[in-house]
């Protein structure tokens, strides 16, 4: 089955600076999500970026298909941007990455 | 619109006992999949329900179980408890026919 790898698997930043975050998958897709896990558990939706590049607010994602890719870009770190950040594809079912967990201290 | 919602948000079962736990789905999405997470094997797939249908099942003994009603809200069944339940059991629901999943914010199950 595909396989979806995440880098790095822990980041530490303080406020204010840049991060970027990659996401490799095994087979072609179409389709791929990005999710940030807060501490609370709940898996709250970034993008959905099958292909091409997306923007809100700080965060913006990029995937690449044909390369087999996606990247994941956070601008001004702030300490509310901690926690765990997953991608995740669909096949008959979501695979997810194994994360990049973030902490950014003030 | 309202978001997924789960209920209860925390659980502590004795081993042995079952659990049922509930998720009603985004006005709308038909299709309710249910997902475990611990810390050792991460985020696993359950089951997928579709129009009160289960659609896709992932690899989980039998004591796992769920349904989805008229109304597309889902409830997960585990019987016979043993300490490994213990998780964070997250619902996800999604239009008919999209590949784009929306969580709830998850049932915390400790089994002591």
């Amino acid at each position: 089955g595909i396989q979806v790898e995440q880098s790095p698997p822990d980041l530490i930043l303080q406020e204010g600076a840049n991060s970027t975050l990659r996401c490799n998958f095994s087979d072609s897709v179409n389709n791929l999500q990005w999710f940030h896990q807060n501490p609370w558990g709940q898996l709250i939706n970034l993008f959905y970026i099958p292909s091409g590049t997306k923007q809100n607010g700080r965060l913006s994602a990029t995937t690449v298909a044909t390369e087999r890719y996606s990247l994941l870009y956070i601008s001004s770190s702030q300490t509310t941007d901690s926690g765990v950040y997953f991608c995740a594809v669909y096949t008959d079912k979501l695979i997810f990455g194994t994360g990049t967990r973030l902490q950014v201290f003030p | 619109k309202a978001g997924v919602t789960q209920t209860p948000r925390y659980l502590i079962k004795t081993r042995g006992q079952q659990v049922t736990l509930s998720c009603s789905p985004i006005s709308g999405h038909r299709s309710v999949s249910w997902y475990q997470q611990t810390p050792g094997q991460g985020l696993q797939f359950l089951f997928e329900y579709f129009s009160e249908t289960q659609r896709n099942k992932g690899n989980f003994p039998g004591r796992f179980s769920g349904r989805q009603f008229s109304n597309s809200r889902s409830e997960m069944n585990v019987s016979t408890l043993e300490l490994g339940d213990s998780a964070l059991y997250l619902c996800a629901s999604s239009w008919a026919g999209s590949y784009e999943q929306y969580f709830g914010p998850g049932t915390r199950l400790t089994v002591t």
